[in-house]
């Protein structure tokens, strides 16, 4: 049982550059996020996805975009890298009618933004 | 936005007790959680309260008042271990949103 798996561990792009960043979850949770965490800092929320094929903006959505294709799924697309988007990034899951309904994380994703 | 207050730095003695404090005003309230966050590492969950009063969980309780929007986490007979940064999050009822504070850096000395 894998939980959250995202990709790449870490990346380093040039300004203007875009990627997407990977996460897949094996739990069958309903509920997905991508949050960033700055040095020293809490997490934002970026976006999160109450299932598949709905999203909504978290906190800090300017300069992020994302899918839900799948329950699985739920990938984060920078478009036009910039060096305030350096950060580490953390994917997590959680599902709802569960007792606890706690978060699990990925390991994370570091960018670099140069 | 969400306002979740928590002291940025302790420091507390090996086999000591430490309280690590947190205070939020939100809206559509529906829990406070606490995460461990060790360096480098992803944020793994220690403890929630939906209701108020305490939890108690081996080593780790966690004390909520909604009426003071005011929580807590009590970390006994503490080890080298636990030194780590510890997240206070606010679960909304919209969404299943969890919003975090900026995080507790806790340091244990022998």
């Amino acid at each position: 049982n894998a939980g959250v798996t995202q990709t790449p561990k870490f990346r380093i792009l040039k300004i203007g550059q875009s990627m997407t960043l990977q996460c897949t979850q094996d739990m069958n949770h309903n509920y997905m996020y991508w949050y960033r965490q700055d040095p020293g800092m809490g997490l934002k929320l970026i976006y999160y996805s109450v299932g598949a094929g709905i999203t909504d903006k978290g906190e800090v959505p300017n300069g992020y975009n994302v899918s839900r294709s799948t329950t699985e799924d739920f990938p984060l697309r920078l478009e036009l890298a910039a060096p305030s988007q350096t950060s580490v990034y953390f994917c997590a899951s959680s599902q709802a009618d569960s007792g606890a309904n706690v978060l699990t994380f990925g390991a994370g994703s570091r960018l670099t933004v140069l | 936005g969400q306002n979740i207050d928590q002291p940025t730095e302790m420091t507390a003695t090996e086999g000591a007790i430490v309280q690590i404090n947190c205070t939020y005003q939100t809206s559509g309230f529906n829990g406070l959680f606490w995460y461990q966050q060790h360096a480098g590492e992803a944020p793994t969950f220690l403890s929630y309260n939906v209701l108020d009063g305490l939890e108690e969980k081996g080593r780790f309780s966690s004390f909520l008042s909604r009426s003071k929007g005011y929580s807590y986490l009590l970390l006994k007979e503490l080890q080298m271990k636990d030194s780590a940064s510890y997240l206070c999050a606010v679960r909304k009822n919209t969404g299943n949103q969890f919003y975090f504070g900026t995080g507790t850096s806790l340091t244990v000395i022998p």
